[in-house]
């Protein structure tokens, strides 16, 4: 079963807009980690984000929010007025434990998002 | 403080031969987790290490290695390389196992096997 679901593959979104990712997971631990990370064509890896599973309120950081619903297991990530630097790829991530009690993070397939002038 | 820093950036490689990869995690962190990313096959685990010791290892064929040594530097080693491994490679590096770390990755080595 896929463990991270990113249902969006591309999204456009007006300059100044505000733009919701979709991210929905799928772990039976109790304690684990979600993260966004932005992408860019460069390819590095930058960290937005991160909520534990235990934090009761959402998880915000400048311009980027989590919007945590647990019960749900969704991890949506907003961001707020939209800039053209912020098209890349955003890929939601958890780390949570493998079977055998290690920890491993696991990826989305990503959503491309582009920011229209 | 500094990130998480991979060399080299870029690599070029024949088949057949064999490569080596760095990572040097933030100062501090312990946990160094290795992923290759292709356009087929997205993000995929290959292994972590913590405290010089493997912890957990996804579905890569032997020819994928790696150690970690005191200092928490950690490298990876591909042998008898093939065309598919051509990838980004990236490294991530986590204060320690707990689920609840955050993880930062570095610029990633990008391979390409000709």
């Amino acid at each position: 079963a896929q463990k991270i679901t990113q249902t969006q593959p591309g999204m456009f979104v007006q300059e100044k807009e505000a733009v919701t990712l979709d991210c929905t997971y799928d772990t039976s631990d109790q304690s684990y980690g979600l993260f966004w990370y932005k992408q860019p064509s460069s390819g590095e890896m930058i960290f937005l984000i991160y909520q534990g599973s235990y934090d009761e309120q959402n998880a915000t950081e400048g311009r980027y929010s989590l919007n945590f619903q647990k019960a749900r297991k969704s991890a949506n990530l907003v961001i707020s007025a939209s800039q053209l630097g912020d098209s890349a790829m955003y890929f939601c991530a958890m780390r949570d434990s493998t079977s055998g009690g290690y920890q491993k993070v696991t990826f989305g397939t990503g959503t491309k998002l582009q920011v229209i002038p | 403080k500094a990130g998480v820093t991979q060399t080299p950036r870029y690599l070029i490689k024949t088949r057949g031969q064999q490569v080596t990869l760095s990572c040097s995690p933030i100062s501090g962190h312990r946990s160094v987790s290795w992923y290759q990313q292709t356009p087929g096959q997205g993000l995929q685990f290959l292994f972590e290490y913590f405290s010089e010791t493997q912890r957990n290892k996804g579905n890569f064929p032997g020819r994928f290695s790696g150690r970690q040594f005191s200092n928490s530097r950690s490298e990876m080693n591909v042998s008898t390389l093939e065309l598919g491994d051509s990838a980004l490679y990236l490294c991530a590096s986590s204060p320690g196992q707990s689920n609840t770390n955050e993880a930062f990755f570095g610029q990633g080595t990008r391979l390409t096997v000709v």
